[in-house]
């Protein structure tokens, strides 16, 4: 079985400060795909990135960058400079081939970015 | 990506009452989903349905609570049945665009359900 844990619950930063948010994860695949998704107070979840078991390379696209190490299970997201627009809740998730797409998420995170 | 629609965007019903949720895509996805997420919780399955095929429900949810139509590829709904205040929550379809699990899912901007 497969399982996300984001152990963090709630974050308040102050805005202009760097945030990590941690996710760890569960699967008894070596292939699989994990996924990051954000979702502002509106509700709706907007995607911010996919990464295949294959490929460990790290990724930043603007102030977002994410940190992939399978041999800690990890897949953690971090905004550099924060600004207020950051504040939602942040669900980490993972997907296993041959199972219809399902989405196993974690419990999410909520970022508060005080002005 | 896939742009996607919901219908009502929110609703009040009383206890014992049903409602039905619309999602249309813009696109013709094969693979469609219904997620729940009860207030202040993560996101949970409650079922996969693909066009020209019975829906799959995960484990806890069932058909005669939750019944799913799908009659096209750019089309599905969700009934919530004979409600209970426990049913109060959040209703979000999505999409996977490719049908591949090596991509991600588009959702929908949910359905907000309150139930008195």
């Amino acid at each position: 079985a497969q399982k996300v844990t984001q152990a963090q619950t709630e974050i308040s930063v102050v805005e202009k400060e760097d945030v990590t948010l941690d996710c760890v994860y569960e699967t008894r695949d070596t292939t699989y795909y994990l996924f990051w998704y954000k979702q502002p107070p509106s509700g709706e979840l907007v995607f911010l990135i996919r990464r295949n078991s294959f490929d460990e390379q790290n990724e930043i696209s603007g102030r977002y960058s994410w940190n992939f190490q399978k041999s800690t299970s990890s897949f953690n997201f971090t905004i550099t400079a924060s600004q207020v627009v950051d504040s939602a809740v942040y669900f980490c998730a993972l997907s296993e081939p041959g199972a219809n797409s399902k989405l196993t998420f974690g419990k999410g995170i909520t970022l508060s970015v005080r002005p | 990506s896939a742009v996607i629609s919901q219908k009502p965007s929110r609703d009040i019903c009383q206890r014992g009452t049903s409602l039905t949720i619309q999602c249309q895509v813009d696109s013709q996805v094969t693979m469609m989903f219904w997620y729940r997420q009860q207030p202040g919780q993560s996101l949970t399955l409650i079922a996969t349905a693909n066009q020209g095929s019975e829906a799959t429900y995960e484990s806890g949810f069932v058909i005669d609570k939750f019944p799913i139509s799908r009659p096209n590829l750019t089309f599905s709904t969700l009934t919530v049945s004979n409600m209970s205040p426990e049913d109060s929550s959040i209703y979000l379809c999505s999409v996977n665009p490719t049908g591949q699990s090596t991509y991600e899912q588009y959702f929908g901007p949910g359905t907000r359900l309150t139930v008195t």
